[in-house]
């Protein structure tokens, strides 16, 4: 199977600041389409999860523009620019191109 | 809009069976995927399954085949998942979670049940 290393367990960031999580697989993403299938989600406490990014880049409705996901091959980035309260959370990379489809471990954002 | 909302927490002994429902609203049930996660010790996902409540066919992840068995009611927009022969490993948060039948992302997300298995 696929396994999807997000190194940071935890990273520490200032209101305002830029910050970026990075997701490696342990083989491409990359479908014959052309596209990745690697997406990106977010678990706050208390809410329902939810998605961010789809095929590595592609933000899902209503996601706000400071949050933007690149990457391609075998490793993936979420930044999240402007870095503000509500941001404070678990991320989760997800790859779909093999199943089983399997989840990053984990990278929880905290508040200096 | 679009909503999944899960069965409340349960508690069940070891060795013991449990079936979680996950109801959907506002979108057509049997043009969508469900897809079941479990969440271990507040942070670790897992692929348990999805099925395709049109067809009524499963897949699962062969780490849970023996484990969990995927169902759906559309007369009532409801899927369920039964995990069977539970032990403490299986203590977790399971979510529902919806794809569309090509599957690239889960684009919502049911607010996930506790399950504690202890006798």
């Amino acid at each position: 199977q696929i396994t999807l290393t997000q190194q940071a367990e935890s990273l520490w960031v200032s209101p305002g600041e830029k910050v970026s999580i990075i997701c490696r697989a342990s083989q491409s993403l990359l479908y014959t389409d052309g596209k990745h299938y690697l997406s990106w989600y977010q678990q706050r406490p208390g809410q329902t999860t939810k998605a961010l990014i789809y095929h590595a880049s592609v933000r899902t409705d209503g996601v706000p523009t400071r949050f933007f996901g690149s990457g391609s091959g075998t490793e993936f980035t979420l930044s999240i620019e402007d870095v503000q309260p509500e941001d404070i959370a678990l991320y989760y990379c997800l790859q779909t191109l093999k199943k089983p489809w399997t989840f990053g471990g984990g990278t929880k954002l905290e508040l200096k | 809009q679009v909503k999944l909302l899960q069965s409340g927490a349960a508690l069940v002994k070891p060795g013991d069976s449990v079936k979680m429902s996950c109801k959907a609203s506002a979108y057509t049930f049997t043009d969508y995927i469900i897809h079941w996660v479990k969440q271990s010790h507040g942070k670790s996902l897992e692929w348990i399954g999805y099925i395709n409540p049109y067809s009524g066919g499963a897949n699962y992840n062969e780490k849970f085949k023996n484990k969990a068995t995927l169902t759906v009611d559309k007369s009532s927009t409801t899927a369920y998942m039964e995990f069977s022969r539970l032990t403490s490993e299986d203590s977790a948060i399971y979510h529902c979670a919806r794809s569309g039948i090509r599957a690239y992302y889960f684009d919502y997300w049911g607010q996930g049940v506790m399950v504690t298995v202890s006798s």
